[in-house]
Parts: C-alpha cells; structure tokens; sequence
C-alpha cells in the first residue's frame, strides 16, 4: 500500500561499481523526482521526469543516468561510483509539474548508498 | 536565484517550551514556502505550506514577505516533535523545490 517505494533500502558497494536504485510510485502522479541528501543532510533535487520526459537536471555527472520507463517509474543508474557518491537518495513524486496551489511532492523512505 | 536559509543545525529545548525554528529565502517572485519534516527512520513528509495556513500538530508558520522569513513555532514543544525540520521554497518555474540545510530539533524530558 506504499505510496512511493523505492529498492534497495540499504546499499553498499566498491569504488568503480555500477548500480542502480529502483523508484515506483502509486500515486498516478505525473512528476517524478530524485533527490540525494549527503552526510551534512543537505538535501538537493537531481532530476525530475514530467510524463517520462526529462525536465530538471541539475548539475549531476553524467555517471548519473536516471530512467523513466513509464510515468510510475523513475530509476537512477550510476556508473563508476566514487566515494563522494554515498549519500541517501530519495525518490519524489507530485500530481503535476505545473503549478497547483495544493499540490506536494511525496517522498519514497530513501536508499542509503554506501562506496567503499 | 532561490535559496532557503536555516541558521541552526540544532535546537535543542525541553518538553513544555516553545520552539521557533528559523528559516529566510531568498527569491525575487511570489514564492510558496513548505516545512517538511523527517522523523527518526521515517520519510520525509509534508509538515505544513504557507499557503493553507494550517497549523500541524500544534505548528504553525506565517510567510513574512518583508523579512523574508517563514519561521516554524509551536508554544510548547513534545518529545515527540523530536526530528529533522527542512524548510523548502517552491518558485514559480514548476514543482521543483529548493530546500534548507535543515534543524534538528531535540525535545528534551
């Protein structure tokens, strides 16, 4: 019955490795979103996928692939993971893109990636 | 260019004192200001939104436009409220949110 669920919920790897985070939401939302928080707990959008189409991507290295299979799924690939990847990825979700006044962004519970 | 601002890391009060968690942006339109907040192992979640102006489990925010500041109160703090608090401005190109560094509040018995 979760809204927004993401896999795996731990993760731990070596430096160079590739990996994927899965992100499904049962919303019917439009929008979906990725966000990584690092160990100050800063927390910063990525991506965003409008309708499985790109629209935010916010100064990510390309090591960072994130992909929209459908509007229910948004997945991020990482290649040649660093150190300086560890963090907690969140996955989002809202209704639409364009403004709504009620409308929020919900937030799958995270995936805690540890590099090696 | 957005950005949000919360001065503190950590507040720590006792149980029964009122909390105030400050928080300034910093955008040249009509923003909309959010507080989200994050419970110990928990996700993240939508605490309140200036625009309801609701008060949430006994919180409440008033956007200030001249100060620029949507500051989080509650007269009187539960252990409970023990969490991560992040306030997050939404601008007016789409959904996408800019959020703070975030306020660990500790509710101390």
């Amino acid at each position: 019955d979760t809204a927004v669920s993401q896999t795996p919920k731990y993760l731990v790897t070596q430096m160079g490795n590739d990996k994927s985070i899965k992100c499904e939401q049962n919303l019917g939302h439009d929008t979906m979103y990725w966000y990584k928080q690092d160990s100050k707990k800063f927390l910063k959008i990525m991506f965003s996928y409008n309708n499985k189409e790109l629209i935010i991507n916010e100064t990510v290295p390309n090591r960072f692939s994130p992909k929209s299979p459908d509007k229910a799924h948004l997945n991020l690939h990482i290649n040649s993971l660093e150190l300086g990847d560890s963090a907690v990825y969140f996955c989002a979700s809202s209704q639409y893109w364009t403004l709504t006044p009620l409308d929020t962004q919900y937030f799958g519970p995270g995936t805690r990636l540890t590099v090696l | 260019a957005q950005r949000v601002t919360q001065p503190e890391k950590l507040l720590s009060v006792f149980k029964g004192a009122p909390v105030e968690l400050k928080c300034n942006y910093s955008y040249s339109g009509s923003p909309e200001l959010f507080w989200y907040v994050q419970y110990s192992r928990q996700r993240l979640q939508l605490l309140l939104r200036h625009i309801s102006r609701e008060s949430i489990k006994g919180f409440t925010a008033d956007l200030n436009k001249g100060e620029t500041s949507f500051h989080l109160k509650k007269p009187f703090a539960q252990e409970e409220d023990s969490a991560m608090y992040y306030c997050a401005l939404r601008g007016e190109y789409g959904n996408k949110l800019v959020f703070g560094a975030g306020t660990i509040l500790r509710v101390k018995s």
